[in-house]
């Protein structure tokens, strides 16, 4: 059963990158079917999608964060990363890696239990 | 870019049926999918393409989608339906997955 697993630094400083990797066991990430993505959650609040990224490498981005984000893959890992460069505390959120179909269901129907991170000095 | 309104807060007393709206412009010519989220946990996807459910999903759970609102239906509402609940489209205008706000169900 595929499973993914978020892992790096939960306290992060103000104008320092972001950096999480999201490992993916129980099937490959170069699977043609998968896109890749990330989403967060601040807390108390709503999902908002970062990105995600096919296994070729190819990337799209939330335009509102395109700036400061970017998304990457190791398939000889079979794990893909995020960096999230400038952060401030709004960045602060539980971050969630996760698969989309590229067929029905067409969604994020697999997730990562996600990974707490703080930006604060 | 596209926004999704979703209603804060729904409540429904055990055995009853909830319905969580999802309402953007012309939301019926998208792909509606639908995510439960209880405290602490990741979302889990319920419902895609508007009504259809992934195997595992009770069949309690249905989806409908028209004009400028989508539907998230819950029949016989139980204990464990208790959850936050998104929405989720793509805006093909700006190429990217947009989540409602969420919408707290409450069991009474």
């Amino acid at each position: 059963q595929l499973q993914l697993q978020e892992s790096g630094p939960g306290l992060v400083k103000p104008s320092e990158t972001l950096s999480l990797t999201c490992t993916v066991s129980g099937g490959s990430i170069s699977s043609s079917s998968y896109y890749w993505g990330w989403i967060r959650q601040p807390p108390g609040k709503g999902l908002e999608w970062i990105g995600s990224i096919y296994y070729s490498g190819s990337t799209y981005y939330n335009p509102s964060l395109k700036s400061r984000v970017t998304i990457s893959v190791d398939t000889s890992k079979n794990q893909f990363s995020l960096k999230l460069s400038s952060v401030t505390a709004a960045d602060t959120a539980v971050y969630y890696c996760a698969r989309r179909g590229l067929g029905p269901p067409d969604a994020f129907d697999i997730w990562g239990q996600g990974t707490m991170v703080t930006v604060s000095s | 870019s596209y926004v999704l309104t979703q209603p804060p807060s729904v409540s429904v007393a055990p055995g009853k049926t909830a319905r969580i709206t999802c309402g953007g412009n012309n939301i019926g010519s998208k792909s509606v999918h639908w995510y439960q989220q209880k405290p602490g946990q990741a979302p889990v996807l319920v419902i895609y393409y508007d009504s259809d459910r992934p195997s595992g999903i009770p069949e309690r759970f249905s989806g409908s989608n028209s004009g400028n609102t989508a539907t998230l239906t819950i029949s016989r509402v139980e204990a464990g339906d208790e959850a936050d609940y998104y929405c989720q489209v793509w805006d093909s205008s700006s190429d990217f997955w947009v989540f409602g706000g969420g919408t707290k169900l409450t069991v009474l």
